[in-house]
């Protein structure tokens, strides 16, 4: 079966670093991705890891480790505009299929 | 690049009409289009899987009757709700693969869907 689990919701201030973190139990697992979802609209893709260790974009960072099941999302200088949901989905590619967890939400205040 | 383009945002219809919702890749081909529901604060749930010129893929509990799906490009998807009612109202979101990097879904902007 597919599992995901990431918290629900998360508060950061402004300027801040904020890490998502996201546990999976996955058949069939190829990689995992990060989308950003504001509310009412469709998610955006962040990132993709394949490959264990820490894939740097921008602000944004991804880490995951296969041998844990573990990934996170670490989200540097924390901007107003990134209070949004952050959904963890794990690729299986003898499936070709892509299962989201619930996803974070994230509030930045100021 | 990477565009998915979704229409309609959103749509409100009578109990027992018919909806149909579009997809579109704009700068890609898209060989497969996912098509996914979202209910309130939860998270994205697929519902199937289809491909240009073959029978859309299924998930467990889905209505393949009542949710058609049709994937006659490998640049349009359709989705349509066949005799919609109130439980149906959801918002209903579609992505696609490209050819290259098939692994990595962009996704269209939603559709609303809203039945009296």
């Amino acid at each position: 079966g597919q599992n995901i689990d990431q918290p629900t919701e998360m508060t950061a201030t402004e300027g801040a670093i904020v890490q998502i973190n996201c546990t999976y139990q996955t058949s069939g697992f190829n990689g995992l991705f990060w989308y950003q979802q504001h509310a009412g609209e469709a998610p955006t893709f962040l990132s993709y890891n394949v490959l264990d260790g820490l894939e740097e974009k921008g602000r944004f960072s991804s880490f995951l480790s296969r041998s844990k099941g573990y990934s996170y999302l670490l989200l540097k200088e924390l901007q107003m505009k990134d209070s949004a949901s952050y959904l963890c989905a794990a690729y299986s590619g003898g499936y070709q299929k892509v299962t989201f967890g619930t996803g974070t939400k994230l509030q930045v205040i100021p | 690049g990477a565009v998915v383009s979704q229409h309609p945002s959103r749509v409100i219809c009578k109990s027992g009409t018919s909806v149909k919702i579009e997809c579109r890749s704009l700068d890609f081909q898209a060989t497969t289009m996912f098509w996914y529901r979202q209910f309130p604060k939860k998270s994205l749930m697929l519902m199937a899987t289809s491909n240009e010129g073959s029978k859309a893929t299924y998930e467990q509990g889905v209505e393949k009757d009542k949710f058609l799906i049709n994937h006659a490009s490998l640049t349009l998807s359709t989705l349509t709700v066949t005799s919609a009612h109130p439980e149906d109202s959801s918002f209903y979101i579609c992505s696609a693969s490209a050819t290259v990097a098939k692994n990595i879904q962009y996704f269209g902007a939603g559709t609303r869907l809203s039945v009296l």
